[in-house]
């Protein structure tokens, strides 16, 4: 169980144009799921908090109006990368809330931006 | 700052020995810490995980140990086996609800 999804699972675009990933939550319903995003060799750096029905919170230094979010339904949170430029490229990560207090991963959206 | 560090970007074990991975936070409000196991490209995979009301976990080959007084963690593998060959995170947060703070991640390589 706690099966996390994330589509696409690479995406390359033009500088920009905008980018939406989906992160799914297959067998659990997951009233706050999580975007990170790793850059090569760091760590995974939280982004965002999307709680289902209301506005994410952002952490500081993470652009509101660059990575909108929604979580329009307990297993589905989407990220919209807008104007993407390459500076964005990066590797990002959503996660759901399961049981026991314990986050479970997505595969992660691998972004080029060109 | 970094609040959770892991100090060693690498880690060279013989397949059979202990594998022991460590990790040390300096937020003192952090009360949850896991362990997740990642390969390149890939999300995190969970391990194990501990609540600051205990001071040692175990699930199978996979135990962790809190030390909440010295602000450590470690995670101890055992026997260690060529498929534990992977970069292994530690993270923490507040409540266990919140989203994680992740240390830089240690390379586990398991020598045959």
């Amino acid at each position: 169980g706690a099966v996390v999804s994330q589509h696409p699972s690479w995406v390359i675009c033009k500088s920009g144009t905008s980018v939406k990933i989906e992160c799914r939550s297959l067998d659990f319903q997951a009233t706050t799921m999580f975007w990170y995003r790793q850059f090569p060799k760091q760590s995974l750096m939280l982004m965002a908090t999307s709680n289902e029905g209301s506005k994410a919170t952002y952490e500081q230094g993470v652009e509101k109006d660059k990575f909108l979010i929604n979580h329009a339904s307990l297993t589905l949170s989407t990220l919209t990368v807008t104007s993407a430029h390459p500076e964005d490229s990066s590797f990002y990560i959503c996660s759901a809330f399961g049981t026991s207090e314990t986050q479970y991963f997505g595969p992660g959206t691998r972004l080029l931006v060109l | 700052d970094q609040q959770v560090k892991q100090n060693s970007p690498s880690l060279s074990v013989q397949e059979g020995r202990i594998s022991i991975l460590n990790c040390d936070y300096t937020n003192s409000m952090f009360d949850y810490f896991l362990w997740y196991k990642k390969y390149p490209a890939e999300g995190p995979t969970f391990l194990i995980s501990i609540s600051s009301i205990k001071d040692k976990n175990e699930d199978g080959r996979f135990t962790v140990f809190l030390n909440k007084s010295a602000k450590h963690l470690s995670l101890h593998i055992v026997p260690s086996q060529p498929g534990d060959s992977a970069v292994y995170f530690c993270a923490a947060s507040v409540g266990g609800a919140d989203g994680l703070t992740f240390g830089k991640g240690t390379h586990l390589i398991i020598q045959p």
